[in-house]
Formats: C-alpha cells, structure tokens, sequence
C-alpha cells in the first residue's frame, strides 16, 4: 500500500494562477480532509469529505474549492491564488470501523506552495 | 474538543526513554487522547491513542492518569529518529462523522546523541 500520496512535491504559482492539488488514498477509507500548515503553526483544516459524494467547509475553506471525485480521490483546488496561501498542503485520510472511536487520520508527504 | 497544554521544547539523551506530557484538564468522558509526530518537513504521524487505560504499541506508551486532566507519551528509548514535534490532541467521537484533528503548537523533542 502506498498509503495517502500527494501530487506535486514542490510548485510555484503567480499571484492569480489557478491549480489543483492532487490526493489519492489506496486504504479504503471513508473520509478525507485537506489541511494547511503556515511556517511555526499547526494544521489548520481547509475542506473535508466525511464520504464519497459529500464535502464540508472547515476553518479556512476561503479561497479554495474541494472535489471528492470517488472514494479514492480528493483534490483541492486554488481558483486564483495569492500569496497568504503559500503553505504547506497536507492530505489525510481516516476510517470509522462501527462503534469504535478511532478516527486515526494518516498524512500523505504534503505540497509546498508559493505564490509569488 | 479539550484544549490541551504542553511545554514547548524537550531534550533527551539518545537511548533513554523519552517522557512527553501533556494536560487536558477539561477533558470530557467520550473524549479520547491522541498522540501525533511530525518530523521535520513530513506529515503527521499517528503514534498512539487512548481513552483511560494505558495503551502500548511499538512505538510509544501512553499512560493517562486516573482522572484523565492528563497523560505522558513514553518513547522507551529514543533515537535520533524521534526528533520530531509530538502533538496531543483529545477529540470526541461523533458517529457518522469526519471530525478535524486540531492540533496545537505541541512539544519539540530534540535527541540528542
């Protein structure tokens, strides 16, 4: 299993370029969220996807767009980036087995992004 | 979700064990303890979690007081590896539900050699 993988690495926007962040999970997990981390803070959670088919905003969904295209996929989107979000971008995903509160999100390795 | 308090930094000497608190003195009943890592650059890593009793895996022990206001992570014998921040995290379970991790400023753990 190559777990939760992130596409790209590394990219560099100009203010007003658009892009998708990519994520795919190969775990079968149920739900999938997109977090960011700014320099010296913690994640900050963007947009989430408790299943297939729904997406729900989280604290700093402004500015950014979510797709869950199927159950192994969930891009973010920037419609027209600007410099407030050069960040780092993390993917996650998580399974509820029933009755049992685990909710153990695993990452994927994340996207550096700046917008110049 | 609690909050929780942690102390900014760490140090540890490679090989001994590790001891990362953590206070969570507004925790409620359903509430369970989570313990994350981030290495430097990478994603978070999920360790251990737990929800009154003391938990063991092969990475870490979780030992949480009697009446829950707190916990320590015990990394039995730390490498270089661990160098990392360790986030607590306690979060309720809500069925049917994604729920966010929210995580703090957490503890940075410096091994050193």
């Amino acid at each position: 299993n190559a777990g939760v993988t992130q596409t790209p690495k590394f990219q560099v926007l100009k203010t007003g370029q658009s892009m998708t962040l990519q994520c795919a999970q190969d775990m079968n997990h149920n739900s999938m969220y997109w977090y960011r981390q700014d320099p010296g803070m913690g994640l900050r959670l963007i947009y989430y996807s408790a299943s297939e088919g729904t997406t729900d905003k989280g604290e700093v969904p402004n500015g950014y767009n979510v797709s869950r295209l199927n159950k192994r996929e969930f891009s973010l989107r920037l419609e027209s980036a600007a410099p407030s979000q050069t960040s780092v971008y993390f993917c996650a995903s998580s399974e509820d087995p029933s009755g049992r509160a685990r909710k153990t999100q695993y990452f994927g390795p994340g996207t550096r992004l700046l917008v110049l | 979700d609690a909050k929780t308090t942690q102390p900014p930094s760490m140090d540890c000497a490679e090989g001994r064990a590790a001891n990362l608190p953590c206070n969570h003195s507004t925790i409620s009943g359903n509430e369970y303890v989570y313990w994350y890592r981030q290495i430097h650059s990478q994603g978070p890593q999920y360790i251990i979690h737990g929800l009154k009793n003391n938990e063991t895996n092969e990475m870490a022990s979780l030992i949480i007081t009697e009446d829950r206001k707190s916990s320590t992570l015990i990394l039995p014998h730390a490498t270089l590896r661990d160098t990392a921040v360790y986030y607590c995290i306690v979060r309720g379970y809500l069925a049917g539900s994604a729920r966010q991790l929210t995580f703090g400023s957490g503890t940075q753990l410096t091994v050193l050699p």
